[in-house]
Parts: C-alpha cells; structure tokens; sequence
C-alpha cells in the first residue's frame, strides 16, 4: 500500500481559504467514499474533522469541509483562524481491512 | 465519553521484543473494530493492524505482517500488539483508535516506541 499524496505544506492568512488535497489511486480513494481528515496539533492526538468525504462530526466547525473527485480527495478550510494552524492527514479505505495514510500537510496561518 | 490509554512502550534493542496494550472506557469495545497506528519522527501516519469486533479477524501492514500480531480481550476492553523482532524504522508514536463504519474515529494519545542500540 503506497502512502496518499498530499502537498507538505500549505499556508493562508487569517480569513481566507485554503484547500489541501490528498490523491490516491483507484484502490483506494476513487473507489471508497471513506476518506477521512485529521488534525493534529504538536503534542495532541489526531482529531477527526472529516469522514466518509463530505460529513463532519459533532462539534466540528463548518468552516471545514471535504470532497473528491476521482482518485483525488480535498479538504477545504474557510476563514482560516489562528487555531487551525496544524498538520492535517487524509486517510482512505483501502479494501480488506486496511487503511492507507496520506504524508500530512502542515498549515501555517500567516 | 471514548477514551483509549496506551501504554507499554519504551526503549528495545534491534532484534527485541514489547508488548503495547491499550485500555478502551467509555463505550463496550467489543462493539468496534480497533487498529494500531504509527507516526515515525519525520513521517506521516501509518496503520499498522487493525482487528474485528469479536477478535476473529486480523489484518496488517506489509511493513509488520509476520513480526506483529494483534490481539483484544472484550472482557477486559483491552487491546494489544504483541511486536518482534524490531527494527530501527518500528521507531513511532504507536496509537490505539476506533474504527467506526469504515473511518478511523477515536484515537488514544500514543506510547512512543524507540529501537536502538
């Protein structure tokens, strides 16, 4: 299983948007709609903002939406805070039980 | 309220062995299917293993497949991960988490593992 692509870095000032994607293959993005996103920030655990592409849990801001399309996944984050710089990691089913990560994207709010 | 608690890392030789477990409270962990994953120092995450509900299914990364085996223990809400044979590249904050309907929901804070010499 190779690792999902994802840009290492990202950055935005403070009230724009910003979008991150995350390509796999036809194995695993393109053929599951169970891609997640994660945030972590330094020292926490991964938190889950997205699942099964488009839905957020309980409790996570608006402000933070998913889509795909094909064997490509993103993650977009409205007016960007202060409190959203962090390291962000998709992950896709991969068939069989298996889940397959992305590099992770660390954001920089400017 | 999920919470899953890590513990049983720590500093083994190339070659060697330990043993992680992760405690579940707040939910029957018997309900979920439960997996490992890693975050290497420089590296994204990695899952590891993951096992079904009733324990009677065990899955793994070509990178352990052979060298690590997961197991649970529902009456006791415990997780494990049972690694030998250890290298340099096991090196990782090991996490214990949820699986909910296909995404990886819950996550534990980490035991970190170091192999070295």
């Amino acid at each position: 299983q190779s690792a999902l692509t994802q840009p290492a870095s990202v950055s935005g000032s403070p009230g724009q948007s910003i979008t991150i994607s995350c390509t796999g293959t036809s194995s695993d993005v393109g053929r599951f709609d169970l891609v997640s996103w994660y945030q972590q920030h330094p020292g926490k655990a991964p938190k889950l903002m997205i699942y099964e592409v488009t839905k957020r849990p309980s409790g996570v801001s608006t402000r933070f939406s998913g889509s795909k399309s094909g064997n490509t996944a993103s993650l977009t984050i409205s007016g960007l805070q202060a409190e959203d710089e962090a390291d962000y990691s998709c992950c896709s089913y991969a068939g069989d039980s298996t889940w397959v990560f992305g590099g992770g994207t660390k954001l920089t709010v400017l | 309220e999920v919470q899953l608690l890590e513990s049983g890392g720590g500093l083994v030789q190339p070659g060697g062995s330990l043993r992680l477990s992760c405690a579940a409270s707040g939910f029957t962990s018997s309900s979920y299917t439960l997996s490992w994953i890693r975050k290497a120092p420089g590296k994204g995450l990695e899952w590891v293993s993951s096992t079904s509900d009733s324990g009677g299914g065990a899955y793994y990364a070509e990178s352990v497949k052979g060298r690590f085996t997961i197991s649970r223990d529902n009456s006791k809400n415990t997780l494990y991960l049972q690694m030998t044979s250890l290298r340099a590249e096991d090196t990782a904050l090991y996490y214990c988490a949820t699986v909910i309907a296909g995404t990886v929901y819950h996550w534990g804070q980490g035991t970190l593992v170091t192999v070295s010499s």
